[in-house]
């Protein structure tokens, strides 16, 4: 049972190279979330997904797009990054959005991208 | 709108004694609340949460929390700190009756346990 995963772990980019990140999670969760981690700024909420073919912004989403085809699989895009967007990311999934004793947020290892 | 303080970016304690881990909350309706632990170069790890009973819930690696609702807190103790203890520690909270299941961070409070 690997829990969340993501790939990569770590990525330079250039400003306006496009990447995808890639979460997964084999615990059949319903929920998914992408956060960043920024020093002194704590994690804020990018984009989240209620559900297999769902996604919905979360607190900033700008600059990025999601896909979340398969229920296990939960896809960050920056289509054009920016300096800006130098970040730590973090994929979360939760059993359900109601509750239940199952919802707290499993956080997978995250991904460190540099954009220069 | 929920929102979550963390009033102190570092924690400093030495091995042995209690600590505490401040966090105050707002949400409209009543509150989840939770608390994870960071350690360096890691994803986060839920530590325990708060959803409706005791004030005082107990979780992992001896960590207890205390929930305040006249206060609007939930502070997390320790009777006595391990160095390994040291790691970055986040609230979040949960308005109860929003409509889906995000939760809002802290901007996290940095623990240091000396030995």
């Amino acid at each position: 049972n690997a829990g969340v995963t993501q790939t990569p772990k770590f990525r330079v980019l250039k400003t306006g190279q496009s990447m995808t990140l890639l979460c997964a999670q084999d615990m059949n969760h319903e929920y998914m979330y992408w956060y960043r981690q920024d020093p002194g700024m704590g994690l804020r909420l990018i984009h989240y997904s209620v559900g297999e073919g769902t996604t919905a912004k979360g607190e900033v989403p700008d600059g990025y797009n999601v896909s979340r085809l398969k229920k296990q699989n939960f896809l960050l895009g920056l289509e054009s990054a920016a300096p800006s967007q130098t970040s730590v990311y973090f994929c979360a999934s939760s059993y359900s959005g109601q509750v239940s004793p199952y919802n707290e947020q499993f956080f997978g290892p995250g991904t460190r991208l540099t954009v220069l | 709108a929920q929102s979550v303080a963390q009033p102190e970016d570092q924690v400093n304690v030495a091995e042995g004694n209690p600590l505490t881990v401040k966090c105050t909350y707002s949400v409209s309706g009543n509150p989840y609340l939770f608390w994870y632990v960071q350690y360096p170069n890691r994803g986060l790890q839920f530590l325990l949460k708060y959803i409706t009973g005791d004030n005082l819930v107990k979780g992992s690696y001896g960590f207890e929390a205390e929930f305040n609702k006249s206060q609007t807190s939930f502070h997390l103790k320790k009777p006595s700190a391990l160095v390994s203890d040291s790691a970055l520690y986040f609230c979040a909270v949960r308005d109860m009756n929003s409509g889906y299941s995000t939760l809002t961070f802290g901007k996290g409070t940095m623990l240091l346990v000396s030995p």
